[in-house]
């Protein structure tokens, strides 16, 4: 398996513009999540999917955010507008949930794609 | 709200020498704890990941333990290398409600050759 692939991986962009980030989960894995990190805050939950369902976006900082999960093998994450507070390194994880709906095997992340916004 | 804390934040050891990192966290609830590895500009690793029902895990040379009485993990280094040099970042998964992972800000970690 290839393992979680993300694109792109280098983003720049001008302030107000739309930018789309995309992210392929393993095969198999039932869960996805869209992490963002940056120095003064470390790794940030933003959304997470299960089964192709949102099931908590309780971390999208503001609607500008917004997250998509089509079908099981992909979701975009899109920033419109987008703000230079947005600049950051964005991570697309993925998961096989077990019983009790819980990552049995842990997470595996993707190699992140850091977003500047000028 | 989980809080997990990592201590030292930036560790700098010359080649050789045995090494512990530590990761505390506040909610006893845990499912599993993963420790993982990020080098600059890159992604996260997984080294390695314990269930709450575990005490340690061990992968070459590392070696991972888990006491949740007292809300700590330590991951332990051997015989540490210039290519262990990377930041290392514990995720505390909680066994409440859906699953919840919270991160630490991770150590940073130079070995000198």
């Amino acid at each position: 398996d290839a393992g979680v692939i993300q694109s792109p991986r280098h983003e720049v962009t001008e302030m107000g513009q739309e930018v789309t980030l995309r992210c392929k989960p393993i095969s198999g894995h039932n869960s996805l999540f869209w992490y963002r990190q940056t120095m003064m805050r470390g790794l940030e939950l933003l959304i997470y999917f299960n089964n192709n369902v949102p099931i908590d976006d309780s971390g999208m900082p503001e609607d500008r955010f917004s997250a998509k999960m089509p079908n099981a093998s992909f979701s975009t994450l899109k920033i419109q507008p987008s703000e230079p507070r947005d600049s950051a390194v964005y991570f697309c994880a993925s998961s096989l949930e077990g019983g009790r709906g819980r990552a049995q095997y842990g997470y595996t992340f993707g190699s992140g794609t850091r977003l500047t916004v000028v | 709200k989980q809080e997990v804390t990592q201590i030292p934040a930036a560790l700098s050891v010359p080649e050789g020498e045995n090494l512990v990192l530590n990761c505390s966290f506040t909610d006893s609830a845990i499912y599993n704890l993963q420790w993982f590895r990020q080098d600059p500009g890159k992604g996260l690793t997984s080294l390695l990941l314990i269930q709450s029902s575990q005490r340690e895990q061990t992968s070459g040379r590392l070696n991972a333990s888990l006491d949740k009485s007292s809300g700590r993990s330590t991951l332990y280094i051997a015989a540490s290398q210039p290519g262990d040099s990377a930041t290392y970042l514990c995720a505390f998964m909680n066994s409440g409600g859906y699953q919840k992972v919270t991160f630490g800000i991770g150590t940073k970690l130079q070995v000198i050759p």
